[in-house]
């Protein structure tokens, strides 16, 4: 079956610090990967997306790792601030259609003063 | 600048009653979807369309409905058939090729609530 499970389910950190969410996946075949950021009330708006032949991808504060061997990518938060408060969703695509996406239930990131 | 839109943001629902949420792209997007969110779960695909005319069922398309009689537009009509719509729901469109058209869009979401 295909899923993509996410932990940890939520986390609280403290303004400054570093964190990295994980993401692993069962979808086959693969077509990509991406991580979303959403806002609560909002809509999920894109981070990154990558590849099979993708490794590492950045964006700003944000870089995404996956290994495609293992099934697994990690979202890395650099010197996290207030803002980054949200729901962090990894969405993997591929599977019987790559119209269709797969969603991990998401990581609840809570950062603190 | 082009996006999703969707309406309206807030949308209250007598029982029986049916509502339609409106979804709007100008993205050029082929494929559109829509997705509810109840709280602390995944995205649940409702009804999904790869071209104008066409669509198919998602995961949960029991007491749903749509349309897609142009590109840009993917409308979804919450029926009385269904028993439980209070929830967040959200459209997407994804077009395919080279970034960024590869990209997967989301509209800002349309939160239904029964009353």
């Amino acid at each position: 079956k295909n899923q993509v499970e996410q932990s940890p389910q939520s986390l609280i950190i403290l303004e400054g610090k570093n964190c990295t969410l994980q993401c692993n996946y069962t979808v086959s075949p693969f077509s990509n990967l991406r991580w979303y950021k959403q806002d609560t009330g909002r809509g999920p708006v894109s981070l990154t997306i990558m590849t099979f032949s993708e490794n590492t991808k950045s964006n700003g504060r944000y870089t995404a790792t996956l290994d495609a061997d293992t099934k697994q990518s990690s979202l890395h938060i650099t010197a996290s601030q207030l803002s980054d408060s949200a729901s962090y969703i990894c969405v993997v695509s591929g599977g019987d259609s790559s119209y269709k996406l797969i969603f991990g239930s998401g990581t609840r990131l809570l950062v603190r003063p | 600048d082009g996006g999703i839109t969707q309406s309206p943001k807030y949308l209250f629902r007598k029982e029986g009653q049916n509502v339609t949420l409106s979804c709007e792209q100008n993205l050029n997007h082929d494929a559109m979807y829509w997705y509810r969110q109840d709280p602390g779960q995944g995205l649940r695909l409702i009804y999904y369309s790869q071209i104008v005319n066409d669509f198919q069922k998602g995961d949960i398309a029991e007491g749903y409905s749509v349309s897609r009689e142009k590109k840009e537009s993917f409308p979804l009509t919450v029926t009385s058939a269904q028993k439980n719509p209070t929830a967040f729901y959200l459209c997407a469109s994804m077009g395919t090729g080279q970034e960024p058209n590869y990209g997967y869009t989301f509209g800002s979401g349309t939160r239904l609530t029964v009353v």
